[in-house]
């Protein structure tokens, strides 16, 4: 079937160090997203690639990585430098960058910083 | 501008009654205002989503209700069901580039 697998579903992290969220999609969709989930915060967009080996900062960026190297990937590192990174994180895509498509949803993946 | 308000945080609602969240925006670019569903552990879904040059769009038992001049939208549930307890989340967006969302309602559906 057709979609957006994230994993791991679940992840614990130290203190200090980096971790890298998986997000693959086989819908053929040329943008993918990262957000992060906050209790009463909505979703707040990291950064977003609408093309192979290019992507942009979203609102808060600060402290994580992502890399565009193929158009069904789209890996997100939350690194060391983020302050408060316990979060669910989503990873999103759309058929089209720009004019039309629908945002389509990975399961999410929870990180919890021990 | 960008933000996108949402009230209320949280609803709860007897089966067979009538769920209203409501939303308001300031940015006047937005042209497409979609809402999702979200139930625990699970990402988001689309729901039914509207343009500005339309004032209401009905799915089923969902209804969006857009006021262009006092850049509001709302999402009516009529006949709730227990099945509808979830997260929503209002969304406005241009050209579908930086999907901007509120902060999300909490609705519980009692049996």
């Amino acid at each position: 079937d057709g979609g957006i697998t994230q994993s791991p579903k679940y992840l614990f992290r130290k203190e200090g160090q980096n971790v890298t969220l998986s997000c693959e999609q086989n819908l053929n969709h040329d943008a993918m997203y990262w957000y992060r989930q906050d209790p009463g915060q909505g979703l707040r967009l990291i950064y977003y690639s609408q093309i192979v080996n290019d992507f942009q900062k979203g609102d808060i960026a600060e402290g994580y990585s992502v890399s565009r190297e193929k158009k069904e990937s789209f890996p997100l590192t939350v690194t060391s430098a983020q302050k408060n990174p316990t979060a669910f994180y989503l990873c999103a895509s759309s058929p089209l960058a720009g004019v039309g498509g629908e945002l389509f949803f990975g399961e999410g993946s929870r990180l919890t910083v021990l | 501008q960008q933000q996108v308000k949402q009230s209320p945080q949280s609803l709860i609602v007897q089966k067979g009654g009538i769920s209203i969240i409501n939303c308001a925006y300031e940015n006047t670019a937005f042209d497409y205002f979609p809402w999702y569903q979200q139930f625990p552990g699970k990402g988001p879904a689309l729901l039914i989503a509207i343009r500005p040059d339309v004032s209401e769009k009905k799915e089923g038992r969902f209804t969006i209700s857009f006021n262009k001049s006092a850049k509001q939208f709302s999402l009516h549930i009529m006949d709730s069901q227990p099945g509808d307890s979830a997260t929503y989340f209002c969304a406005a967006t241009v050209l579908r580039e930086n999907f901007v969302f509120g902060p999300g309602t909490r609705l519980s559906v009692l049996p």
